[in-house]
């Protein structure tokens, strides 16, 4: 049974990045797309982008200036920088795996991060 | 900007049987869009239901049926059991980029 894991600072300050990382276990990193997913309190679920095993990612063009997301094949991890945050970055960030780049079957439990000085 | 429109709320009656759509702005959505649905409950992550239009996951109750209706994604419940009341949530891919609808949030009343 695969699982994911978030983990990271629950309080990020304005103008500051924010840095969370996603740990796989049951199952190898190999082969698939890694996503991460954020929801605003009580908003709905919006894709911030993936990456590929390999490297190669694909970013939501909205946050496609302030996102770099890595991996670590080694470690069975991958990881989202989000720079620049404000307010609107507040959300329960999720991380997913994605099969193909055209379904997402398991999540994480989700990590609040609060966007506040 | 691409725009995902699920219904904002619907009820059903336990029992029932409830059809949720999941409209894009581009257009109609064919199979070509690989409609996810995912279930989401008050404080949970959200759970994968369907995929690529019909499909379902190995843990994806029989009552669950995902197709395409009218130039739409839909889901429909057959059978609703109480603990069927949650937001649901679509999901369509463009060509690399990925769009969530809105969410429908189902009472079971």
């Amino acid at each position: 049974q695969v699982q994911l894991q978030e983990s990271g600072p629950g309080l990020v300050k304005p103008s500051e990045t924010l840095s969370l990382t996603c740990t796989v276990s049951g199952g190898s990193i190999n082969d698939y797309y890694w996503s991460w997913i954020r929801q605003p309190p009580g908003k709905g679920l919006e894709w911030i982008g993936y990456i590929y095993y390999s490297g190669s990612t694909n970013y939501n063009p909205s946050l496609k200036s302030r996102v770099t997301i890595s991996v670590d094949t080694s470690k069975n991890q991958f990881s989202l920088k989000l720079s620049s945050v404000t307010a609107a970055d507040t959300a329960v960030y999720y991380c997913a795996r994605e099969v193909g780049a055209t379904r997402i079957d398991y999540w994480g439990q989700g990590t609040l991060v609060t966007v506040s000085s | 900007q691409t725009v995902v429109t699920q219904e904002p709320s619907l009820t059903v009656s336990p029992g029932g049987t409830v059809t949720l759509t999941c409209a894009s702005s581009t257009g109609a959505v064919t199979s070509g869009y690989y409609p996810n649905w995912f279930q989401q409950k008050p404080g949970q992550a959200p759970r994968a239901l369907i995929y690529s239009t019909n499909n379902k996951h190995s843990w994806t109750p029989a009552r669950f049926s995902g197709s395409l209706l009218g130039g739409k994604a839909a889901l429909t419940l057959s059978g609703v059991q109480p603990e069927d009341e949650a937001e649901y949530y679509c999901l369509l891919y463009y060509g690399g980029a990925q769009v969530f609808g809105g969410g429908t949030k189902l009472t079971v009343l």
